[in-house]
């Protein structure tokens, strides 16, 4: 396995447009997280998934939004009506278990700029 | 409320001497600590962890941690810094959910590296 992958790496559109995001994590983890990057922080947790079930969602997280993970497998994160503020890194992980100590994989993000 | 800080923005080190970044945590219980690295147009990668026994974590890339609860500290050290090992540095809390991990990123520490 090659690790977690995101397509695309990058995406250029303008505000009012939709966009939508790939992660496909380890094929055996059954968690996924998605997170958001902005210039000079760290990722900013956005939601979760178990298996198929997305169990929390951050209030960063606009009715915007949505996230899907059909079948427990890839997910897919969209934006509608893109603002300029939603230019951004958008991180996706995986884990197999949770417990605390173990560790999140992360993907190489897909850049957004809204123009 | 849980938090890391990184009180360095930017370090700036000569290839061959010494590291240590800074990195702070406020959370009530006993943290889950991790140090991750991201490089340009990568995902982040975890160099270490702490979530009990020996104070002195060991990591990839001759890494290396502390964890000193009275300080609410957890600094990332390298005796010898290679050209390389420019990135932006990550500390990172887990806070344990019912049903998941949250990860609560600091701000991240710039680091440079010069020949």
């Amino acid at each position: 396995d090659t690790g977690v992958s995101q397509d695309p790496r990058h995406k250029i559109t303008k505000r009012g447009q939709n966009v939508t995001f790939r992660c496909d994590p380890i094929s055996e983890h059954n968690r996924l997280y998605w997170y958001r990057q902005t210039l000079g922080q760290g990722p900013e947790f956005l939601t979760y998934f178990q298996n198929e079930a997305q169990l929390e969602k951050s209030r960063l997280l606009s009715d915007r939004f949505s996230a899907e993970r059909p079948k427990g497998s890839f997910s897919t994160l969209e934006i509608q009506r893109t603002e300029q503020g939603d230019s951004a890194m958008y991180l996706c992980a995986s884990s197999s278990w949770g417990g605390g100590e173990n560790e999140q994989y992360f993907g190489p993000g897909t850049r957004l700029t809204v123009t | 409320a849980q938090s890391v800080t990184q009180p360095d923005i930017h370090i700036t080190v000569s290839e061959g001497a010494s590291l240590e970044l800074r990195c702070n945590y406020s959370y009530g219980a006993t943290p889950y600590l991790f140090w991750y690295v991201q490089s340009p147009g990568q995902g982040l990668q975890l160099l270490l962890k702490y979530f009990s026994g020996d104070t002195l974590v060991q990591g990839i890339k001759g890494f290396e941690a502390e964890f000193k609860r009275s300080q609410s500290s957890f600094n990332l050290r390298k005796p010898s810094v290679h050209w390389s090992d420019a990135a932006e540095y990550f500390c990172a809390v887990v806070v344990m959910k019912t049903s998941y991990d949250k990860v609560i990123f600091g701000p991240g520490t710039s680091l440079s590296v010069i020949p």
